[in-house]
């Protein structure tokens, strides 16, 4: 299995802008879960789905960011407009079973800039 | 916020010698998780401990846990310069969310 795979890797982008992140999630795994890392905040978890549905969103900050997951093998974070404190690194991750009895997959991330 | 308090924040060691990170939480819990990052890189899954767990060992691995002072420790042995990376808890809650909240991380650097 190639593993989670993200798209892309890096992106810099200017403010205002509309991004999409990508994410392939390993074959099988029922729950796919976005985080973001910055220094100042650490991991944070954004939103996860279970067999596509999304779960639990409290975690996005604000309406700008929104997450589909149109099947079980992609999901998309987008950020519209993208502001310069968006800059952080995004991480999705699969599990089989959540964090109830195993640990996540994650992916390589996207190093978002936004100038 | 985040659930899992790391100490320490930085850790750096000779190769060879043993290293222990902590960790603290608030909530209870149904199991803990350690995880792994290098650097540029995404999270790797070490361990995960269960709530009615007191230890677990994986190769030079070692994790404690402790329910009632709400509080983990990660013990790497014999430490080798590829174990430089940061080191991060995670708590999945006893309320069965599914997911996981992870703290600050310790940063391990391992001298060789």
């Amino acid at each position: 299995d190639a593993g989670v795979i993200q798209s892309p890797r890096h992106e810099v982008t200017e403010m205002g802008q509309e991004v999409t992140l990508r994410c392939k999630p390993i074959s099988g795994h029922d729950y796919l879960f976005w985080y973001r890392q910055t220094m100042m905040r650490g991991l944070e978890l954004l939103i996860y789905f279970n067999n596509n549905v999304p779960i639990d969103d409290s975690g996005m900050p604000e309406d700008r960011f929104s997450a589909k997951m149109p099947n079980a093998s992609f999901s998309t974070l987008k950020i519209q407009p993208s502001e310069p404190r968006d800059s952080a690194v995004y991480f999705c991750a699969s599990s089989l079973q959540a964090g109830f009895k195993d640990g996540y997959t994650f992916g390589s991330g996207t190093r978002l800039t936004v100038v | 916020s985040q659930q899992g308090e790391e100490d320490p924040q930085a850790l750096s060691i000779q190769e060879g010698e043993n290293a222990t990170m902590n960790c603290s939480y608030k909530t209870s819990i149904n199991n803990l998780q350690w995880y792994r990052q290098n650097s540029g890189r995404g999270l790797v899954h070490l361990i995960l401990i269960r709530s009615n767990e007191r230890e677990k060992h994986s190769g030079r691995l070692r994790v404690t846990l402790d329910t009632s002072k709400k509080s983990s420790s990660l013990l790497i042995t014999a430490s080798r310069a590829a174990d430089t990376a940061s080191y991060f808890c995670a708590t999945a809650s006893s309320s069965n969310t599914g997911k996981l909240i992870f703290g600050q991380g310790t940063t391990l650097q391992v001298k060789p």
